[in-house]
């Protein structure tokens, strides 16, 4: 069974600070990875996607994907009350998409 | 930009009754649409993959005679959950992408909170 794991958290960090998520996959042969984050009650939505190793940058947001350790990360800078929300880590298998768990994370001011 | 339409947003029933949930494509054509559902603090557990014209795949787990899916149409996807027990309680989310975009373009509706008493 394709899995994919996340730390539940919560992570709590102060405003302005950086905040570290992590995941790891059991699949080598996936190739999407996605960040999504999701506000009580809602749907999630969109904030990285990455396929190739390395980092790519977004704003505040940095995803880093290592490929032979199965692991993507998502980094936020500068952290806001308003990035208070649960991240989930998701990736693709054969076209389905698969989340992780989520980690909840705080914000405080 | 590319929209999914969910519907009804919350929903209570009876137990022992059925629920229909659509999912709409509203500006593209999807051939595949996927199902998830959400119990409280938990992360989306993929359902059902909901294929046009043809019968839709479940994963491991999902009853497919309790949860009916159709999609008789490339905007339009219905999940129902047939004689609803109260552990049937949960948030249902259907994703779209457009046909051929897989993964990478998929677009969330607003789900679906389906209390059954």
């Amino acid at each position: 069974q394709k899995e994919v794991e996340q730390n539940s958290g919560p992570l709590s960090v102060p405003e302005g600070a950086i905040a570290s998520l992590n995941c790891t996959y059991s699949d080598r042969v996936s190739q999407s990875f996605f960040w999504y984050r999701q506000y009580s009650g809602k749907s999630p939505e969109l904030i990285m996607s990455i396929y190739s190793n390395g980092d790519k940058e977004d704003g505040r947001f940095t995803a880093q994907l290592n490929k032979a350790s199965q692991y993507v990360s998502l980094l936020i800078r500068d952290s806001q009350p308003s990035d208070s929300a649960t991240y989930l880590c998701a990736v693709s298998f054969t076209d389905k998409l698969i989340f992780g768990t989520g980690t909840r994370l705080q914000v405080f001011p | 930009g590319a929209v999914v339409s969910q519907h009804p947003s919350r929903v209570i029933c009876k137990s022992g009754t059925s629920v229909k949930i659509e999912c709409r494509s509203l500006d593209f054509q999807a051939t595949t649409m996927f199902w998830y559902r959400q119990f409280p603090k938990k992360s989306l557990m993929l359902m059902a993959t909901s294929n046009e014209g043809s019968k839709a795949t479940y994963e491991q787990g999902v009853e497919k005679d309790k949860f009916l899916i159709n999609h008789a149409s490339l905007t339009l996807s219905t999940l129902t959950v047939t004689s609803a027990h109260p552990e049937d309680s949960s948030f249902y989310i259907c994703s779209a992408s457009p046909t051929g975009g897989g993964a990478n373009v998929l677009t969330f509706g607003a789900g679906s909170r389906l209390t059954v008493l």
